[in-house]
């Protein structure tokens, strides 16, 4: 069973542009994750996508955004790209909506750089 | 808020010795705990979880108890080996799951022949 992929692996942007993530989940999984992960400030949660609906949304400015497609395959934007943006994003899925005893499975991540 | 606070490393051992990486949490409820485990240039993977007190989660060798009244679920390795090297986040999620995992700052394990 294909694991979860994520692209593109690598990205280079500059500051101010937009930027589209892509994430598809282990066949058969409905809930995708988003995460951020920097030097800095560690990993913290973005949103999780169930059903094609954002069930919860960590604390992060409106400009990151995202949705689910009927595929369950998600896709991550960051408008108006800032230095900070700089970092790993991490997507997770697991079967169902997220709960204390749901595994999530992470994908290898892309790794986003804004100069 | 919930946080989980971790040592942060790196440590480093030499290969068969006895692993410790100490982990503790405040949370508003009564969370899963999770260790996950991040080699170079992949994502992260679950290596044990634990879903209430007293529970002590193992896989490939590491174990780690759910410590309710300490807070704590340490992560622990009898003797490790040099593909043991890694970053290691301990993890919690609150049973109301509004906030995603929480994670520790990871631990950067160095194992040494």
């Amino acid at each position: 069973k294909a694991g979860v992929t994520q692209t593109p692996r690598y990205l280079i942007k500059t500051r101010g542009q937009q930027v589209t993530l892509s994430c598809s989940p282990i066949s058969g999984h409905r809930s995708v994750s988003w995460y951020q992960q920097t030097p800095g400030q560690g990993l913290q949660f973005l949103f999780e996508y169930f059903s094609e609906t954002q069930r919860n949304k960590g604390n992060f400015p409106g400009r990151f955004s995202g949705r689910q497609f009927s595929n369950s395959r998600s896709e991550m934007n960051v408008s108006t790209l800032e230095l900070g943006d700089s970092a790993l994003y991490l997507c997770a899925s697991s079967l169902v909506e997220q709960g204390p005893y749901n595994e999530q499975f992470f994908g290898p991540g892309t790794r986003l750089t804004v100069l | 808020g919930d946080s989980v606070t971790q040592m942060e490393g790196p440590v480093t051992l030499s290969e068969e010795a006895f692993l410790t990486i100490n982990c503790t949490y405040t949370a508003t409820g009564y969370p899963s705990l999770f260790w996950y485990v991040q080699y170079p240039g992949e994502g992260l993977q679950l290596l044990l979880k634990a879903t209430k007190a007293d529970d002590k989660g193992s896989n490939k060798g590491f174990e780690a108890t759910y410590r309710k009244e300490t807070t704590s679920f340490h992560l622990e390795k009898g003797s490790v080996q040099v593909s043991d090297s890694a970053v290691y986040f301990c993890a919690l999620r609150d049973r109301g799951g509004a906030d995603g995992l929480t994670f520790g700052k990871g631990t950067h394990l160095i194992i040494q022949p």
